[in-house]
């Protein structure tokens, strides 16, 4: 299942509401994850099952969508929010990635 | 706290084997299946595939099957993957990750640099 994910890179502004899209290829029910990676680090997992967010991730995050269409949202971007975000699905092997979104600064 | 502890950076030439690992700790080791994941440099991440620890069932990428090898020693909660033959390809980040509605706790990773 091939996931794509759009736009692969914006600019924003702190305090802007970003909106990231992953369309599947194949339906894949709610089984969605989204990941935060910075630089050097190891990513992070922020929302699984397509909208639970997870322990200790801010409330400005957010999961919506199913099947094939799935969004991840920043209400409100923080500077500590500029990162590479990958949305994967954990529905059928093999498993796979996004291509990946890089949120910069404008 | 629950935590996933990688094996060191290496460095090796083409056609070396190399064994890296993962250790589990503050977890019932056996309880979630151990994620492989690549990311090479300035690209993003690549599924490689997956090992239950409690029986060592795999799962592979068809991107890395026959080139990689899982496995896992339940007896010291330590997850391995292993190349018989590296490749300048390879050369890469390699991440484990517990598996657990997504990915809920990942390795430091793990830099394999191959060079001549």
């Amino acid at each position: 299942i091939q996931l794509t994910q759009s736009p692969s890179s914006l600019s924003a502004s702190v305090g802007d509401r970003v909106t990231i899209t992953c369309r599947a290829s194949k339906g894949i029910s709610h089984y969605l994850a989204w990941y935060q990676q910075k630089p050097g680090k190891a990513p992070k997992v922020l929302i699984s099952t397509a909208s639970t967010l997870q322990s200790g991730v801010p409330s400005r995050f957010s999961g919506n969508g199913s099947w094939t269409d799935f969004t991840l949202t920043i209400t409100s971007l923080q500077p500590e929010d500029f990162a590479t975000y990958y949305c994967q699905q954990d529905d059928t092997y093999p498993l796979t990635f996004g291509g990946g979104t890089k949120v910069e600064i404008k | 706290e629950v935590q996933l502890v990688q094996s060191g950076a290496e460095v090796k030439k083409p056609g070396e084997s190399l064994r890296i690992s993962c250790k589990g700790s503050g977890y019932i080791f056996t309880n979630y299946w151990i994620t492989w994941v690549r990311q090479m440099p300035g690209k993003g991440l690549e599924w490689m595939g997956n090992i239950d620890p409690s029986d060592s069932y795999t799962n592979y990428s068809p991107s890395f099957q026959g080139h990689v090898t899982f496995s896992a020693d339940r007896s010291i909660s330590t997850a391995y993957l292993q190349w018989s033959s590296l490749k300048a390809s390879d050369i890469a980040i390699y991440y484990c990750a517990r598996r657990n509605r997504g990915l809920d706790v990942w390795g430091q990773g793990t830099t394999v640099t191959v060079s001549s």
